[in-house]
């Protein structure tokens, strides 16, 4: 069965620094793996995602995304976070059998510092 | 402005009284979506409809019906509801077609006494 983890309940950096928010994933067959980003009483809003080619992705807010197919990963990354990232972000990859559907890691909460 | 829109926000209600959430999209979407959000758990889906009249079961849809007898709106419908259902609930639509990005809306935070 196809799923994601997202190993870290919560990531705190100080602004300015670098970011990670770290996500494995479990499928059959090539990956096609997103980034959404919720900010508090808000829907998702979708970052970005990876389909083929390039392994990193570059998406919306300066965040990018680099995936890893021999660790079966795809880190979130942003070289300078702003304390307006701090929010919660759901990685999901999709249903190999029902290719519609997304299936949604827990979700990290991003808290950045001032 | 494209967005997908979800009635209401808020609602505190008791058990076994019958509720609707409203979910429209002015996107002209094939895909549509209801999932629920709880801690520690990500977003689950209850149903989906992949056009006009053609819906099926998600990972949790006991509890649970749909309709979507137009394109655009795809209401929830909770007959009985139970404090089990208590959650943050999202619509999402999309294109059909891997790799399409679904599109959410705000929310409705359900409260079942």
């Amino acid at each position: 069965a196809q799923s994601v983890a997202q190993p870290e309940d919560q990531v705190n950096v100080a602004e300015g620094n670098p970011l990670t928010v770290k996500c494995t994933y479990s499928v059959s067959g090539n990956p096609y793996l997103f980034w959404y980003v919720q900010y508090p009483n808000r829907g998702l809003q979708f970052l970005l995602k990876y389909i083929t080619g390039d392994n990193l992705v570059k998406g919306s807010y300066g965040f990018e995304a680099e995936f890893n197919k021999s660790q079966t990963s795809f880190h979130l990354k942003k070289p300078s976070a702003l304390v307006s990232d701090s929010a919660l972000y759901f990685c999901a990859v999709r249903d190999y059998q029902n290719t519609d559907k997304l299936i949604f890691g827990t979700g990290t909460r991003l808290q950045v510092f001032p | 402005e494209a967005q997908v829109t979800q009635n209401p926000r808020y609602l505190i209600t008791v058990t076994g009284k019958k509720l609707t959430v409203t979910c429209s999209q002015n996107m002209n979407h094939e895909y549509m979506s209801w999932y629920r959000q709880d801690p520690g758990l990500g977003l689950r889906q209850i149903y989906y409809s992949m056009n006009v009249e053609v819906t099926d079961k998600g990972d949790v849809p006991e509890g649970y019906k749909v309709s979507r007898k137009e394109k655009r709106n795809f209401p929830l419908i909770l007959e009985s509801p139970s404090p089990n259902q208590t959650s943050l609930y999202f619509c999402a639509s999309s294109f059909r077609g891997s790799g399409q990005p679904q599109h959410f809306g705000d929310g409705t935070r359900l409260s079942i006494l």
